[in-house]
């Protein structure tokens, strides 16, 4: 099985910097999204990584570190825009190979002016 | 190319009603997830489909939850008879294959109410 934490809530202000972290525990590894869900609205896929190490897409970039079990999602220049649920979702091999897409429980993200 | 499909978007229903909700995931997409997302919560797998096969329904109340995918595309998520614990968003997903950075692509959703 899995176990991935978040932090529940957030606040930064625009025009700043905010990590948001996550943890998971899984079976088998097989990879780490990032997904961004404002309110009433559908996921949509931020950032993925398989290897440790960073990736960087324009504002957001995403950190992996496999053998402490540990990501985080860093958000630069916020803008208002960025106010939204943060995902953190791990595909884990479980019983057979590439199963289980399972997320954490979110992170709300508040960005104030 | 088109998203997700999922309707209907809203349904309201009193408790012990049935209800079912379909998918229609993105073309040539073979895995199929269906997820319930309760209100501040993040969304939690009820059920994959790996073409027309289940892959995993470990989370599925499958006492009053079923779910089908007969032709390998279209899905359908049913819940009879529905509680009020079942109110949530429906969420559909597709993605290429079951492996790999293959992220999921997500459908609107179905806000389901039960009264």
């Amino acid at each position: 099985g899995q176990n991935i934490d978040q932090p529940t809530e957030m606040t930064a202000t625009e025009g700043a910097i905010v990590q948001i972290n996550c943890t998971y525990q899984t079976s088998g590894f097989n990879g780490l999204f990032w997904y961004q869900q404002h309110a009433g609205e559908a996921p949509t896929f931020l950032s993925y990584n398989v290897l440790d190490g960073l990736e960087e897409k324009g504002r957001f970039s995403s950190f992996l570190s496999r053998s402490k079990g540990y990501s985080y999602l860093l958000l630069k220049e916020l803008q208002m825009k960025d106010s939204a649920s943060y995902l953190c979702a791990v595909r884990d091999k479980g019983l057979n190979y590439g199963q289980n897409f399972v997320f954490g429980p979110g992170t709300r993200l508040s960005v104030l002016p | 190319e088109a998203g997700v499909a999922q309707s209907p978007r809203y349904k309201i229903i009193e408790k012990r009603q049935s209800v079912a909700f379909w998918c229609n995931p993105i073309s040539g997409h073979a895995t199929l997830y269906w997820y319930q997302q309760i209100l501040g919560q993040g969304p939690k797998l009820l059920i994959q489909f790996q073409n027309n096969g289940v892959v995993d329904d470990s989370q599925l109340p499958k006492d009053r939850f079923s779910a089908e995918r007969l032709k390998g595309v279209d899905s359908t998520l049913k819940i009879q008879p529905a509680k009020l614990e079942d109110s949530a968003v429906y969420l559909c997903a597709s993605s290429l294959e079951l492996s790999g950075n293959t992220e999921a692509f997500f459908g609107q959703g179905t806000r389901l109410t039960v009264v």
